[in-house]
C-alpha cells in the first residue's frame, strides 16, 4: 500500500524558515518524480515544487522560486521542502504527492504551515 | 499559465441522481485533464486522467469527457461517499494548474 506521511509543519514567524519532510513507503521511491502541492485555508490547490526521480532537476512556480527548495533522499525514501523567507501567503496545508507525469496519483494527508507573528 | 475555470462552484444532489461538473481551460490542453476528489480526513484521490481514463480503483459510475478546452466529469447514480469537493487539473504543460473546485453536497 502506498503511503506518504508528511511532518514538520507548525507555526512560524514571517521571514523565518521551516523544513517539511515526507516519508514514502509501498513503492519504489527512486522510480518516481515527487511534487509538493499546497492549499491555503478555504482555497484551491496550488502546485509548489516538483523533483525528478534522481533529484537532478527541480521545478517551481514564480511564487516560491528562490525561497523554497525541494530535495529528496532516495536511500531514505524521503522528500523534503525547505521553505525560507516565509510570508503570510504561504500559510497552507502542504501535501506530498507522487507525480505521474504531472498527474498526482497518491497524496499524503497534508501538514499545516501557519506563518504569523 | 493555463487558467482552469470550474462550474458550478456548488452543487446539491441526492443519492441515486446523476451530476455533471464542468471545467474550461483558457487554451487548448488536448486531452490532458485530471479530476480529483477531496474529502475531510481522507487523502485526495485521483479519479480520472487524460480526460477520460479512469484511475485504478475509480468506480465505473464516474466518467470524464471532453478535449481541447471543455471537459466534463459525470457521476451517475450518486452514492453517499461521492459527496465532497472535486477539482480539475490540466496536465498538458507546466505549471500544472487546478480549477477552484466544485462542492458536491447532499440535497
Amino acid at each position: 500500500e502506498v503511503q506518504l506521511v508528511e511532518s514538520g509543519g507548525g507555526l512560524v514567524q514571517p521571514g523565518r524558515s521551516l523544513k517539511l519532510s515526507c516519508v514514502a513507503s509501498g513503492f519504489t521511491f527512486n522510480n518516481y518524480w515527487m511534487t509538493w502541492i499546497r492549499q491555503a485555508p478555504g482555497k484551491g490547490l496550488e502546485w509548489v515544487a516538483s523533483i525528478t526521480n534522481t533529484g537532478g532537476s527541480t521545478y517551481y512556480p514564480d511564487s516560491v522560486k528562490g525561497r523554497f527548495t525541494i530535495s529528496r533522499d532516495n536511500a531514505k525514501s524521503t522528500l523534503y521542502l525547505q521553505m525560507n523567507s516565509l510570508r503570510s501567503e504561504d500559510t497552507a496545508t502542504y501535501y506530498c504527492t507522487r507525480d505521474q507525469i504531472t498527474t498526482f496519483d497518491y497524496w499524503g494527508q497534508g501538514v499545516m504551515v501557519t506563518v504569523s507573528s | 499559465d493555463v487558467q482552469m475555470t470550474q462550474s458550478p462552484s456548488n452543487l446539491a444532489a441526492s443519492p441515486g441522481e446523476s451530476v455533471s461538473i464542468n471545467c474550461k481551460a483558457s487554451k487548448s490542453i488536448s486531452k490532458y485533464l485530471a479530476w480529483y476528489q477531496q474529502k475531510p480526513g481522507k487523502a485526495n484521490k485521483l479519479l480520472i486522467y487524460s480526460g477520460s481514463t479512469l484511475q485504478s480503483g475509480t468506480p465505473s459510475r464516474f466518467s470524464g469527457s471532453g478535449s481541447g478546452t471543455d471537459f466534463t466529469l459525470t457521476i451517475r447514480n450518486l452514492e453517499p461517499e461521492d459527496f465532497g469537493l472535486y477539482y480539475c487539473q490540466q496536465h498538458n504543460e507546466y505549471p500544472p494548474t487546478f480549477g477552484a473546485g466544485t462542492k458536491l453536497e447532499l440535497k
